[in-house]
């Protein structure tokens, strides 16, 4: 079991909004990174620190942050948002260090 | 322009030890807060992080494959390596590797190579 958990699938209707979540214990201390990936293709960065978007990100896109939840919104969804959609965060150990792990993913339809 | 490209072998065979290399282009392994990490993705499947190196040299794997990783780098032919050993038919992936960059709070990949297909079969 992933120690991020996100939903399998969320749909949104063309235009409206949507937000995926992601939780874990680690985002309580860190922060999440989101990405996209669509079919065939290598994931994209969409979302990092508290709320960043990389250049070319469009800005219906945002993140937050409440506890163990970090969440990515669409305003007004796309047809060309339809991807999946992955959480990741950095993880701490104690003693064994520490590494990232990713979400499991969410499968989003735009309808 | 930041790129990154994978390479290795197509098809590995049960047991073999597994090398990938990722050639890093437009920007300097020597970068302070700046890192790479490999990612990989069974067919159908979700993104799982395996392994980083920093620019000093700092590494770390996911728990559940630290036996069988090791990452290293190569800053003055700008290259990444992974290898995996005792391969099993559970290793068939896409992997990708991408730069890994610091920041308070986290790290994030910012850009991520187009992905190598390996199929371990015998």
């Amino acid at each position: 079991s992933s120690e991020l958990t996100q939903d399998p699938a969320v749909s949104v209707a063309l235009g409206q909004t949507v937000r995926i979540t992601c939780q874990g214990d680690s985002l309580t201390k860190y922060y999440a990174s989101w990405y996209q990936q669509k079919s065939g293709k290598a994931p994209v960065l969409v979302i990092y620190g508290r709320a960043d978007r990389p250049s070319g990100i469009p800005d219906r896109f945002s993140g937050s942050s409440s506890g163990n939840t970090a969440s990515l919104t669409i305003t007004g969804a796309q047809a060309e948002d339809e991807a999946d959609y992955y959480c990741n965060s950095r993880v701490d150990r104690g003693g064994s260090g520490e590494h990232l792990v990713f979400g499991g993913g969410t499968k989003l339809t735009v309808l | 322009q930041v790129t990154l490209k994978e390479s290795g072998p197509v098809l590995v065979k049960p047991t073999e030890t597994l090398t990938l290399t990722c050639t890093v282009s437009g920007l300097s392994l020597r970068n302070s807060r700046m890192g790479v990490s490999w990612i990989r993705q069974p067919p159908g499947k979700a993104l799982e992080w395996l392994a980083y190196i920093f620019s000093s040299d700092a590494k770390s794997y996911t728990p559940s494959l630290k036996s069988r990783l090791s990452i290293s780098k190569d800053t003055s032919i700008s290259q990444v390596v992974l290898t995996m050993t005792n391969v099993d038919p559970g290793d068939t992936a896409t992997y990708y590797c991408a730069r890994m960059r610091q920041a308070v709070g986290q790290y994030y990949l910012d850009f991520w190579g187009q992905g190598t297909l390996v199929t371990v079969s015998s």
